[in-house]
């Protein structure tokens, strides 16, 4: 299975949005609304920050948020934050009944 | 509240197998999945496969099926990997994470069992 691709990094100022694409095939993001994104700070695990496509999970911030169009998902970061600095990896079922992660992004906080 | 422990750090010569525990707690262990995943020093996540708790029913990568080993104690909410013929390419933090069947994401994980594979 093929990793979902993702932007190597992508940076924004306090205060920016910005934008983070994962792009798969009809057999994985476009298959199933079983797509979730994890941020994961260095040497600690991952936390889930979006499951089913667009859901927060309890305790996460309203400035997460996420859509998907067609077979590309998208996880956006409003009103940037020094904490929000992290990589970020998508995920999603696949129609082969295993799962498959993104390449995963580095998110700077200049 | 959810808790998922793994066991500790590991170091394995080639050619030799591994077994990481993950224990769970504050839920009903056979209505989840557990999941592993590991991440290799400065590189992404990688999923390994998945156990169903509850009738014990797995998926393997491709990558990995024919060396990896899911097994359960039900009696003690405990899911185990067994990683065989270990390479230097499977020098690795290792995860395990909750699942619920069927919703497609992980929402609880350990904290990580690093691996490290040397002669």
């Amino acid at each position: 299975q093929t990793a979902l691709t993702q932007p190597a990094s992508v940076s924004g100022s306090p205060g920016q949005s910005i934008t983070i694409s994962c792009i798969g095939t009809s057999s994985d993001i476009g298959a199933f609304d079983y797509v979730a994104w994890y941020q994961q700070h260095p040497n600690r695990a991952p936390r889930l920050v979006i499951y089913g496509v667009t859901n927060r999970p309890s305790g996460v911030s309203s400035r997460f948020s996420a859509f998907r169009s067609g077979n590309t998902a998208s996880l956006t970061i409003s009103r940037l934050q020094a904490d929000d600095e992290a990589d970020y990896y998508c995920s999603s079922y696949t129609t082969s009944r295993t799962y498959v992660f993104g390449t995963g992004t580095k998110v700077a906080v200049l | 509240q959810v808790q998922v422990v793994q066991s500790g750090a590991e170091v394995r010569k080639p050619g030799a197998s591994v077994l990481i525990s993950c224990q769970t707690s504050g839920y009903t262990f056979t209505r989840y999945s557990i999941q592993w995943v590991r991440q290799a020093p400065g590189q992404g996540l990688e999923w390994l496969g998945w156990i169903n708790a509850g009738y014990g029913h797995m998926s393997f990568s491709h990558k990995l099926r024919d060396r990896l080993t899911f097994n359960q104690d039900i009696s003690a909410s405990t899911a185990y990997m067994q990683l065989n013929r270990l390479t230097y390419d499977d020098t690795a933090v290792y995860y395990c994470a909750r699942d619920l069947p069927d919703t497609g994401f992980f929402d609880f994980w350990g904290q990580g069992t690093p691996v490290t594979v040397s002669s």
